[in-house]
């Protein structure tokens, strides 16, 4: 079963809105959460990354006052895309890892379609 | 120059060809390689894992990588219209930040 779960899968909303988006780890303590944007035809770009009660690390060109990312618990991550502008319509996914070894790059969420209007 | 090259297709080839994809990259420190497959408006879904240079191969696909060409593959045998899909590679060193390709967009024609 899956051990990612991400929602909603599609939101629409008002230009000026703000929109959160949730990410939960199912099966295993996510100590670190990656969130992706991806734009139609293009591949996943690291948007920030996040640590458990931690604040999080923006890549460049990446508004944090924008993209609120909250990881208060190893099991939720949320990203709240704050005065949504059309320009912000995307695709985006979160990626939960855990603390210990072995291959966690397997753990994605199922997206979320953000359409601003 | 990016990092990560993949060819983005699109691809189209009839069922049961064998579909090859590929991606070069240029950062010799990157040493975790990865094959996800993405449905359209789905989250990406691992497929293959190898760390370092070498063949891995399971059921109808096999990975390889060539870390001294840094070049990385992906071969999809028999394939099926279900694989149709668009292919990432994907690859990182000892951080955890994975640096993907662009995709490349299969379509696999019954």
């Amino acid at each position: 079963g899956a051990v990612v779960s991400q929602h909603p899968s599609r939101v629409i909303c008002k230009s000026g809105t703000s929109v959160k988006i949730e990410c939960r780890s199912l099966d295993f303590q996510a100590t670190t959460m990656f969130w992706y944007r991806q734009f139609p035809k293009q591949s996943l770009m690291l948007m920030a990354t996040s640590n458990e009660g931690s604040k999080a690390t923006y890549e460049q060109g990446v508004e944090k006052d924008k993209f609120l990312i909250n990881h208060a618990s190893l099991t939720l991550s949320t990203l709240t895309v704050t005065s949504a502008h059309p320009e912000d319509s995307s695709f985006y996914i979160c990626s939960p890892r855990g603390g210990g070894g072995g291959n966690t790059e397997a753990f994605f969420g199922q997206g979320t379609r953000l359409t601003v209007v | 120059q990016k990092e990560v090259e993949q060819d983005p297709g699109p691809l189209s080839v009839p069922e049961g060809a064998i579909v090859s994809l590929n991606c070069t990259y240029s950062n010799s420190a990157f040493q975790y390689f990865m094959w996800y497959r993405q449905y359209s408006r789905k989250g990406p879904e691992l497929l293959m894992y190898t760390y370092s240079s070498g063949n891995k191969e399971d059921g109808r696909f096999t990975a390889q990588v060539d870390k001294s060409s840094k070049y990385i593959s992906l071969f999809i045998r028999d394939s099926q219209p279900s694989d149709s899909a668009t292919y990432l590679c994907a690859m990182r060193g000892s951080a955890r930040q994975l640096t993907f390709g662009s995709g490349t967009q299969l379509t696999v024609l019954p």
